[in-house]
């Protein structure tokens, strides 16, 4: 199912908690990103990493984190500091640096919902 | 950093009719482009991506062109069907970096 899984699908947060949502990829790709997408916009960069224990902040990282220990996984943490997390959350992955320009595959996607 | 605009927002066409939705990139020295086609509440998919050393690329009734002095790039639908309906995004990207979408078009194709 394209190689990329995100868990939950769907997640409920009460407020002043912070959440983890899963990322893990089995296509051998070096670069992961996570993306929000709220209804009618675009998708805008939380974070992203081109290698292993590296990581950078993309357009909209406060309030969130992210950690890169292995090559297959890229968790995302929603801190309480985000003010307005209720969104719908994408984690995607390509082939790195050194390599012909790729798509990017994107996992199904987390709901996110503040209680 | 870069800067993509998508237009139209939103475009509703009848079956059979062709679409075309258009962005414009501000980086200059991006050199990949994909089109992601997102039906709701899905993940987005490729449909179809150019590289800056080419100007067109076609794939049954999909096609992509780009102007690089112009700094944009199109995306073509012919012969739509109602199946063609959802978001479409484009993004724009340099090398393995990270890529910047545009907002996206909703496409609606009336039977």
């Amino acid at each position: 199912d394209g190689g990329i899984t995100q868990s939950p699908k769907y997640l409920f947060r009460k407020e002043g908690q912070n959440v983890t949502l899963s990322c893990e990829q089995n296509l051998n790709h070096d670069a992961m990103y996570w993306y929000r997408q709220d209804p009618g916009q675009g998708l805008r960069l939380i974070y992203y990493s081109q290698i292993v224990n590296d990581f950078q902040k993309g357009d909209i990282a406060e309030g969130y984190s992210v950690s890169r220990e292995k090559k297959e996984s890229f968790p995302l943490t929603v801190t309480s500091a985000q003010k307005n997390p209720t969104a719908f959350y994408l984690c995607a992955s390509s082939r790195g640096q050194g390599v012909q320009n790729t798509e990017a595959f994107f996992g199904q996607g987390t709901r996110l919902t503040v209680v | 950093g870069e800067n993509v605009e998508q237009h139209p927002s939103t475009l509703s066409v009848q079956e059979g009719d062709s679409a075309v939705i258009k962005c414009t990139y501000s980086d200059s020295a991006s050199n990949y482009f994909p089109w992601y086609k997102q039906e709701l509440g899905k993940r987005p998919q490729l449909i179809i991506d150019i590289r800056s050393n080419v100007g067109e690329k076609k794939d049954q009734r999909i096609a992509v062109t780009l102007n690089k002095t112009a700094k944009h790039f199109s995306l073509h639908i012919t012969e739509t069907q109602p199946e063609d309906s959802a978001v479409y995004f484009c993004a724009a990207r340099l090398n393995a970096g990270k890529s910047t979408f545009g907002d996206g078009t909703t496409l609606t194709v009336k039977p």
